[in-house]
């Protein structure tokens, strides 16, 4: 079955502790994609892959760490999570040419207290 | 700067359209895609326009105006199971932003 996975799909931690959020596709897309949905805000990207290796800053990237070693892998990392970065956190997965036609996975549900 | 605007809430019945706009301001546009979310889900693809005019999918249609920055989701024969959260998105150069999305709730 073509997907994404994310994990975990919870997790509360403290400030200052660091965490990884695993995102995985098996459908060998070229784009993947972290975003944040907090209430009224929409979706929110943080960081992108265009290909492996190469990564950019989306529209939030601070305090948000990436990289793209594998095709199928775009773990987020939070260095030293705060408060503010409480929220649902989504990845997402694009073939070309149709990078617009994204593909998202359950969503991690992130608590920083 | 780069801005979606959408409404926050629509709210119709059963059986009726219900049209949901979308007003963007953007560098690079490429096109603009519409996403459904179902409370506790993830969104899902809907429909992209990349050239103006109407792309029609079932119940669900989408436009575009590149000369007004506008587009919209109309969606037909509405049912229960179309109350749910739609975004539009824009899509450019390799960066998407949605716009806040617009609660639709459906009404028997």
């Amino acid at each position: 079955e073509a997907q994404v996975t994310q994990n975990p799909r919870y997790l509360i931690t403290v400030t200052g502790k660091k965490l990884t959020v695993t995102c995985s596709q098996n459908m060998n897309h070229e784009y993947m994609s972290w975003y944040r949905q907090d209430p009224g805000l929409g979706l929110r990207q943080i960081y992108y892959s265009m290909n492996v290796e190469v990564t950019d800053k989306g529209d939030v990237p601070e305090g948000y760490k990436v990289s793209r070693k594998e095709k199928r892998n775009f773990p987020l990392i939070l260095e030293s999570p705060s408060p503010n970065q409480t929220s649902l956190y989504f990845c997402a997965s694009s073939g070309t040419p149709k990078t617009y036609e994204q593909y998202f996975g359950p969503g991690t549900r992130l608590t920083v207290t | 700067g780069q801005s979606l605007e959408q409404p926050s809430e629509v709210t119709a019945v059963e059986g009726a359209i219900v049209q949901i706009n979308c007003t963007y301001q953007t560098s690079g546009f490429y096109g603009l895609s519409w996403y459904q979310q179902h409370d506790g889900g993830a969104p899902t693809f809907l429909s992209y326009n990349g050239l103006d005019g109407l792309e029609e999918t079932g119940r669900f249609s989408s436009f575009l105006s590149r000369s007004d920055s506008y587009g919209y989701l109309l969606l037909q024969e509405l049912q229960m199971k179309d109350s749910a959260s739609y975004f539009c998105a824009v899509f450019n150069n390799n960066d998407m932003r949605f716009g806040a999305g617009t609660r639709l709730t459906v009404k028997p």
